[in-house]
């Protein structure tokens, strides 16, 4: 089946410093990378659609400059929280999407705790 | 605005019985939903999914209804295990600029399963 796998799976970090996140499709070419943004208790908010080769598309509220993303190969996008804060602190899911896929397959989320 | 939400936040059911997950979605324009569960920690992992032109499909233990007319959709889970035991949501799937499937998240219901 499809799998996605993130590194590292939780990070703590200083505020002030950047965090890099990845996201790797195993076993398919994802055209189509999502990252998500999820707060305990909390559903999924979407944060940008990446695809491979191009910029990636963000939604209304989320810093583009902040939070960088980058969909280098067609197995490999990475976020970068820049200038990390406290209220960045949360779980970030990344999702993929393949040419033959026609949903989602997510990866197991990245614990960030910003001090 | 697009909303895609839970009736219920918390299902407490006994072991051996059904469960019905409930989701209301106000974009008649969508075409396509799928149910996720997210076990404590964990990404989504993807359960079943159903199109618009059907209204129900099954899967293990599983199944799907849609109801377009009341904009309703429902997952079932038969003779609930403890496995169960986890966050679901309902999710619909919207075009992404530049391709790709843009997922819009339910609140999520919280399923316990009780021995």
């Amino acid at each position: 089946g499809a799998v996605v796998s993130q590194h590292p799976s939780w990070v703590i970090c200083k505020s002030g410093t950047s965090v890099k996140i990845e996201c790797r499709s195993l076993d398919f070419q994802a055209t189509t990378m999502f990252w998500y943004r999820q707060f305990p208790k909390q559903s999924l908010m979407l944060m940008a659609t990446s695809n491979e080769g191009s910029k990636a598309t963000y939604e209304q509220g989320v810093e583009k400059d902040k939070f960088l993303i980058n969909h280098a190969s067609l197995t490999l996008s990475t976020l970068t929280v820049t200038s990390a804060h406290p209220e960045d602190s949360s779980f970030y899911i990344c999702s993929a999407e393949g040419l033959a896929e026609e949903t989602q397959y997510f990866g197991p989320g990245t614990r960030l705790l910003v001090l | 605005g697009e909303n895609v939400g839970l009736h219920l936040p918390t299902l407490s059911v006994q072991e051996g019985d059904n469960s019905i997950i409930n989701c209301a979605y106000s974009n008649s324009a969508s075409d396509y939903f799928i149910w996720y569960k997210q076990e404590s920690g964990k990404g989504p992992q993807f359960i079943i999914d159903i199109r618009s032109n059907m209204d129900k499909r099954q899967g293990q233990r599983v199944t799907v209804l849609l109801n377009k007319t009341v904009k309703h959709l429902s997952l079932q889970i038969a003779a609930t295990q403890p496995g169960d035991s986890a966050v679901y949501f309902c999710a619909e799937n919207k075009g992404a600029p530049g391709g790709g499937n843009k997922l819009t998240f339910g609140t999520g219901t919280q399923l316990k399963v009780e021995l």
